[in-house]
């Protein structure tokens, strides 16, 4: 077991450009969660599945995000036109049903839009 | 909505000695589990300790323990015998027991730094 992994660790982008992240739960776990932690904040929750079904989004996930989950194993978060307030660490998280409810975390994707 | 507060933006310990770090939260929930989250730098987020709301006892783990307040909705975590590794960002973070979404709600944060 490897552990949650997130590609890329950073990314730089250009406003306008899309970005897509990818995220690599931890095998049995069905569950993944979605995070954005800007700088001095702690994470805030943005989208989650359960298998390939994704159950609840939050109102910061504007129409420029879309994230998919396809097979109920890794997830990719897309960002179109990014914008500078993009700027933000993504965290990744899984979770197994039935487990005792501890969410373990990727390392993160690194945004920077300039 | 459920709100979690973390007052202490830096702490500082000596290596050795016991630190404590503050969280208090706000939910009308009965029911719900509490979570110290510990964040290095440039290193991914790892669970430090959790508390279920419905057990009087508090939790512990190795040099940490938790001070779980219910009435007061507090939950401070203590780290004995500071080490430099210890040094981190610290969240605590709250999640509803009921529901389908297990989403964590995380406080601001405590950077901790340990002095040798």
């Amino acid at each position: 077991d490897t552990g949650v992994s997130q590609d890329p660790r950073h990314k730089i982008t250009k406003r306008g450009q899309n970005v897509t992240f990818r995220c690599d739960p931890i095998s049995e776990h069905n569950r993944l969660y979605w995070y954005r932690q800007t700088l001095g904040q702690g994470p805030e929750f943005l989208t989650y599945f359960q298998n390939e079904a994704q159950l609840e989004k939050s109102r910061l996930l504007s129409d420029r995000f879309s994230a998919e989950r396809p097979k109920g194993s890794f997830s990719t978060l897309e960002i179109q036109r990014t914008e500078q307030g993009d700027s933000a660490m993504y965290l990744c998280a899984s979770i197994k049903d039935g487990a005792d409810g501890t969410q373990y975390f990727g390392p993160g994707t690194r945004l920077l839009v300039l | 909505a459920q709100t979690v507060t973390q007052s202490q933006p830096e702490m500082s310990v000596q290596e050795a000695e016991t630190v404590t770090l503050s969280c208090t939260y706000d939910t009308s929930e009965s029911d719900y589990y509490l979570f110290w989250y510990k964040q290095p730098p440039s290193r991914q987020m790892i669970l430090v300790i959790r508390q279920e709301a419905y057990k009087q006892q508090n939790a512990t783990e190795n040099r940490f323990s938790v001070n779980f307040q219910k009435a007061a909705k507090s939950f401070s975590l203590k780290i004995s015998d500071s080490q430099l590794g210890d040094a981190a960002m610290y969240f605590c973070a709250y999640r509803r027991s009921g529901g389908s979404n297990y989403k964590l709600t995380f406080g601001k944060g405590t950077l901790l730094t340990v002095n040798p």
